[in-house]
């Protein structure tokens, strides 16, 4: 159980094009979903965490027209990276709860999306 | 600012060995602590979590908290080659984020 998928796993897109990228929660319902980004031989850096039926709350420092968040259902949330630049290469990650898991707030971790824009 | 501190590493250690893994965290009103592991690029999978005091183990791993300390480890028993991977230390501060440490890489020597 609590299996996240990510779709796709790896984009190559022209700079100033955007790209989407889809969460879903293949086995559960998930009313919340995280979005990470990690560069390089760094940690996770949480961007945003995804609500299903409002508005995406933002952490500091990460643009909210740049990187809009949709969570339409309880099992897919939608990251877009607009006018994408070669320093948004990185590599996106979507996290969520299971609140069946028996734990708390533990997350489980799509495969991630490599994206490179040049 | 609440933070996680971890020695990045790399750590290695001989095959068969124990594996220790330490994390630090800032804020005294962390509630969970969770490990993960990452191998190179994947992304990070669960292996435990934690919330009281002491020890818990599953399989290889146990996970040792000391909030006193502001403290947690992973030890990993019997390692294996397939071990070898970054470890990410996250903890929640009471609600439903996680704030991750910047990994420990650690190379399991056959």
């Amino acid at each position: 159980g609590a299996v996240v998928s990510q779709h796709p796993s790896r984009v190559i897109c022209k700079s100033g094009t955007s790209v989407k990228i889809e969460c879903r929660s293949l086995d559960f319902q998930a009313t919340t979903m995280f979005w990470y980004r990690q560069f390089p031989k760094q940690s996770l850096m949480l961007m945003a965490t995804s609500n299903e039926g409002s508005k995406a709350t933002y952490e500091q420092g990460v643009e909210k027209d740049k990187f809009l968040i949709n969570h339409a259902s309880l099992t897919l949330s939608t990251l877009t990276v607009t006018s994408a630049h070669p320093e948004d290469s990185s590599f996106y990650i979507c996290s969520a709860r299971d609140p069946t898991s028996g734990g708390d707030n533990e997350q489980f971790f799509g495969p991630g999306t490599r994206l490179t824009v040049l | 600012q609440k933070e996680v501190e971890q020695n990045s590493g790399p750590l290695s250690v001989p095959e068969g060995a124990i594996a220790s893994l330490n994390c630090t965290y800032s804020d005294r009103g962390s509630q969970s602590f969770f490990w993960y592991r990452q191998y190179s690029g994947k992304s990070p999978e669960l292996i435990m979590f934690i919330y009281s005091n002491g020890d818990k183990e599953d399989g290889r791993f146990t996970a040792q908290l000391n909030k006193a300390s502001q403290y947690v480890s992973l030890l990993i028993r019997d390692s294996q080659p397939s071990d070898s991977a970054t470890y990410l230390c996250a903890v929640s501060f009471g609600n439903e984020k996680l704030t991750f440490g910047t990994g420990t890489r650690l190379t399991i020597i056959p």
